[in-house]
C-alpha cells in the first residue's frame, strides 16, 4: 500500500531537548516536504527536498532542519524546541514537483513543547 | 512572504444545500490545487488545476483556476453529511516545489 508514514504521531518535550520527527515514503517518490498546522493559519511549509542531498527552505524554517540521505526518508529535525514550535507537523511527498502527480501526505505528528 | 486568503473560514449549511468557497492571492500561482481534510488525518487532494480558466470536476466537486493565476473557487452541489471537513486551497509556483496554502474552509453539514 502506497503510504506516507511518520513517527512519532504524538510528542510531548521540553524546551531545548533535541528532537527528530521522522518521515518515510514507500513510492520512491522524488520530492518530500515539511508542513507545520497552526489554528486559523493552514499549513505553512518548513522546508521541501527535491531528491537525496537537495533541500531548500520553505516560509517558515527557522529552528528546523531537515537532511535527505535517502530518498525514502525525510526526518525534520529540532535541535532546540521552543513552545512556539507546538503544533501539528506533516510530510508529503510526490513523485516530482510539479504536483502533476497527487500529493499524499502522513497521518500528521502532533508536538507539544512544555 | 506569498498569502493566500481563503474565505468563508466557516460555513454551515443544511443537507442537500449546494457550497461556494474561494481562494484569492495577491500573487500569480501556476497551480491552484483544493484539498480535503477530516479530522485526524492529513489533506487529501481533490482537484489539481493547472491552466487558467480551466473549470474541472470531481463528482460534486467543481474547481475554476481564475483567469487572472490569482484566484480559485470551489464548489461542492448537494452537500451530504459526509462532507464535513476542512477544506484548504493552495498555490504552487513556477518551479513546483513552494507551495503556500489557505487558512481553511471548515464546513459543518446538517443532517
Amino acid at each position: 500500500e502506497a503510504q506516507v508514514t511518520q513517527n512519532p504521531r504524538y510528542l510531548i518535550t521540553v524546551t531545548g531537548k533535541k528532537l527528530t520527527v521522522t518521515c518515510s515514503q514507500n513510492m520512491n517518490h522524488e520530492y518530500m516536504s515539511w508542513y507545520r498546522q497552526d489554528p486559523g493559519l493552514g499549513l505553512r511549509q518548513i522546508y521541501y527536498s527535491m531528491n537525496v542531498e537537495v533541500t531548500d527552505k520553505g516560509d517558515v524554517p527557522e529552528g528546523y532542519k531537515v537532511s535527505r540521505k535517502e530518498k525514502r526518508n525525510f526526518p525534520l529535525i529540532l535541535e532546540s524546541p521552543s513552545p512556539n514550535q507546538t503544533s501539528l507537523y506533516f510530510c508529503a511527498s510526490n513523485l516530482r514537483g510539479s504536483l502533476q502527480e497527487t500529493q499524499y501526505f502522513g497521518p500528521g505528528t502532533r508536538l507539544l513543547v512544555l | 512572504g506569498q498569502q493566500l486568503n481563503q474565505s468563508p473560514q466557516s460555513m454551515f449549511i443544511q443537507e442537500g444545500e449546494d457550497v461556494s468557497m474561494n481562494c484569492t492571492s495577491s500573487s500569480i500561482f501556476n497551480t491552484w490545487l483544493w484539498y480535503k481534510q477530516d479530522p485526524g488525518e492529513g489533506p487529501v487532494l481533490l482537484i489539481a488545476l493547472y491552466k487558467a480558466g480551466e473549470l474541472t470536476s470531481n463528482g460534486r466537486l467543481t474547481a475554476q483556476f481564475g483567469i487572472t493565476r490569482k484566484d480559485s473557487f470551489l464548489n461542492i452541489s448537494a452537500s451530504i453529511p459526509s462532507d464535513v471537513g476542512i477544506y484548504f486551497c493552495a498555490g504552487q509556483d513556477t518551479g513546483g516545489f513552494k507551495t503556500i496554502f489557505g487558512a481553511g474552509t471548515r464546513l459543518f453539514v446538517k443532517a
